[in-house]
């Protein structure tokens, strides 16, 4: 599976965007990027995914990387309760699994 | 949107004993669903692939007559956990591909912790 590497975790402010990175450099055509959350207790939360253009959904955005390699999440305007452990995923169009990293941990200050 | 309803949402069970875990698809059909388990602080762990109508597809090392999983209709899939042991003690995490009007993400339930005892 082709993997990603994301930060083990961050922290910003309530109130003012925040910018999840992640790296995937052995992305291949046929892999679309997806982003999941998981609350304390809960299973993850669907959240936005792309393939080559960048993507905006009421969640979030999603910024690609004009070589594939390297994409941002972007949280406009962070609350509490966007605290949560955030995963980068590949998933090849041609497979239907999808395989969870280790995730970034991010912390929202009051 | 979406729902992917999972039961029970906890439970507690005698070492040796079987437990069910339910998952359902409510407002649309999964023609595929996963199953994940969760330990501590650790993430998810992709355990099988449940399939209407044939069998499982499990990954590697995941013990196939321990984990039963029976996907029954094309809302249901079913995860039975077999002579529990403490070890056994996660968190079990269903979800579907779908439904296919929305995102083309994966919707999950809720999860299921269980502690053997």
């Amino acid at each position: 599976d082709a993997k990603t590497t994301q930060p083990n975790s961050m922290e910003s402010n309530e109130e003012e965007p925040v910018h999840l990175p992640c790296n995937h450099s052995t992305i291949s055509g046929t892999d679309y990027i997806h982003w999941y959350r998981q609350l304390p207790s809960q299973g993850p939360e669907y959240v936005i995914h792309g393939l080559t253009s960048n993507v905006n959904n009421r969640m979030a955005s999603l910024a690609i990387a004009e070589d594939r390699k390297s994409s941002t999440l972007i949280l406009h305007r962070a609350t509490l309760r966007d605290a949560a452990v955030y995963y980068c995923i590949l998933r090849d169009i041609r497979d239907d699994k999808i395989i969870f990293g280790k995730g970034t941990r991010l912390h929202i200050l009051p | 949107g979406a729902v992917v309803s999972q039961h029970p949402s906890r439970v507690i069970c005698k070492s040796g004993t079987s437990v069910k875990i339910e998952c359902r698809s409510l407002d649309f059909q999964a023609t595929t669903m996963f199953w994940y388990r969760q330990f501590p602080k650790q993430s998810l762990m992709l355990m099988a692939t449940s399939n209407e109508g044939s069998k499982a597809t499990y990954e590697q090392g995941v013990e196939k007559d321990k984990f039963l999983i029976n996907h029954a209709s094309l809302t249901l899939s079913t995860l039975t956990v077999t002579s529990a042991h403490p070890e056994d003690s996660s968190f079990y995490i269903c979800s579907a591909r779908g439904p296919p009007w929305g995102h083309e993400g994966y919707t999950f339930g809720s999860g299921t912790r269980l502690t053997v005892v």
